[in-house]
């Protein structure tokens, strides 16, 4: 089965950081996944982690704990069009991707 | 090249019709997954397929069913049409499912009337 744990909703000021935590129980787990959603968009891919350990793309990092059942996505020097939903996804052997249901984070000037 | 595709954007439709929706994943592609959006639900797992064969299933009851033709396009249809079933369906195509990277399509907006 699924469960899938984030907060709501996060807001921080334009050039602050922001760290989004996600803890999940997923069966035959194989990956984290992390996806962009703006209102009214679909949700765009960010990040995939496999490994336990930090991944770093750009001003998006994402970081792993397979042990801990526990994930975050760290925004960097935050930008008015990263407001936006950001949805935590466990992916599973039996090919099924769940989502949790999103940190929708604000960008204040 | 191109994106996935979902047709149409829009559709309305009166409880008790049909309906069916089309997505075209990117060339190359043979995953595709079906996804129900609401507000309350957030994203829901519909159906996976990969070269014409369904490998996982969401929960939702049978009313909601689907297929994938061998260029790789899948079709999702839902029957007898409720109000809840008004929602956002998104199709999500990837080179082979599970550890790749998903791409969306624009969804097909449904309102069940």
């Amino acid at each position: 089965g699924q469960n899938i744990d984030q907060p709501t909703e996060m807001t921080a000021t334009e050039g602050a950081i922001v760290q989004i935590n996600c803890t999940y129980q997923t069966s035959g787990f194989n990956g984290l996944f992390w996806y962009q959603q703006h209102a009214g968009e679909a949700p765009t891919f960010l990040s995939y982690n496999v490994l336990d350990g930090l991944e770093e793309k750009g001003r998006f990092s994402s970081f792993l704990s397979r042990s801990k059942g526990y994930s975050y996505l760290l925004l960097k020097e935050l930008q008015m069009k990263d407001s936006a939903s950001y949805l935590c996804a466990p992916g599973s052997n039996d090919y099924k991707l769940s989502f949790g249901a999103g940190t929708t984070v604000t960008v204040r000037a | 090249k191109a994106g996935v595709t979902q047709t149409p954007r829009y559709l309305i439709k009166t409880r008790g019709q049909q309906v069916t929706l089309s997505c075209s994943p990117i060339s190359g592609h043979r995953s595709v997954s079906w996804y129900q959006q609401t507000p309350g639900q957030g994203l829901q797992f519909l159906f996976e397929y990969f070269s014409e064969t369904q490998r996982n299933k969401g929960n939702f009851p049978g009313r909601f069913s689907g297929r994938q033709f061998s260029n790789s396009r899948s079709e999702m249809n839902v029957s007898t049409l409720e109000l809840g079933d008004s929602a956002l369906y998104l199709c999500a195509s990837s080179s082979t499912g599970g550890r790749t990277e998903a791409f969306f399509g624009q969804g097909t907006r449904l309102t069940v009337v």
